[in-house]
């Protein structure tokens, strides 16, 4: 069974820094092509980005609203992909997913609270 | 960025009714070298985090039931639920894998009445 645990989120302020990670099992992580989305509170689903096995390039693409400020990463030694915030805005506020998937999301861990205030 | 629409917003049926939801993407997602419709639907019932429940446009996920059912191509796509179950109440996303970035629609919650 494939299960997703985010950690890494509480409360940041404004221009500061976050890191996430999402610990995997359940699946074969090292030809696992990974994306994160997010819900701010009451609000619907929005794609941050996703990134490509190591050995299928290990490259990432980013929605525009994070691009330049959040990076993801994974280390296929640990089954463990990061999501690295920069620079956070208060509109960065939300419960932040892993997801398994790259064109489809098939499965969810049970995300992490991020809230972004001074 | 491709705009997912959802229509309506939300709906409140009685059990055992048919509920549709539409979803409407501002261009095709339908790719036409393997004739497949990168659309999907997910289910978020309260408090849990998304489910994916239909994929292709029409591919149920295994384990979901058959009251599910995906339909349509190109830019217009609904999700029939028949025989509305209590469980069912949740808000029901689309989203297209056509093209980066990948878009969600903005959500249809499905109330019993």
């Amino acid at each position: 069974e494939v299960q997703l645990l985010e950690s890494g989120g509480g409360l940041v302020k404004p221009g500061g820094s976050m890191t996430l990670s999402c610990r995997t099992s359940g699946f074969t992580f090292t030809q696992a092509w990974m994306s994160w989305v997010r819900q701010a509170p009451g609000k619907g689903l929005q794609y941050l980005g996703r990134i490509k096995s190591n050995s299928d390039g290990g490259t990432a693409e980013y929605a525009g609203p994070v691009q330049g400020r959040f990076s993801i990463s994974r280390d296929e030694s640990q089954d463990t992909l990061f999501l690295h915030m920069n620079r956070v805005k208060t509109d960065d506020t939300g419960i932040y997913y892993c997801v398994y998937g790259y064109i489809f999301f098939s499965a969810w861990g049970q995300g992490t609270l991020v809230t972004v205030s001074s | 960025d491709i705009v997912m629409t959802q229509s309506p917003d939300s709906l409140a049926m009685s059990l055992g009714e048919r509920a549709t939801i539409n979803c409407k993407s501002s261009q095709s997602v339908l790719y036409t070298s393997n004739n497949k419709d990168y659309l999907a639907w997910y289910q978020q019932k309260p408090g849990q985090p998304p489910q994916l429940l239909i994929y292709w446009a029409s591919t149920r996920k295994t384990g979901v039931p058959d009251r599910f059912i995906g339909s349509g191509s190109g830019t217009d796509f609904t999700l029939t639920i028949n025989d509305l179950q209590a469980e069912d109440v949740a808000v029901y996303y689309c989203q297209q894998g056509y093209s980066a970035p990948l878009t969600f629609g903005g959500g249809t919650r499905v109330e019993i009445k």
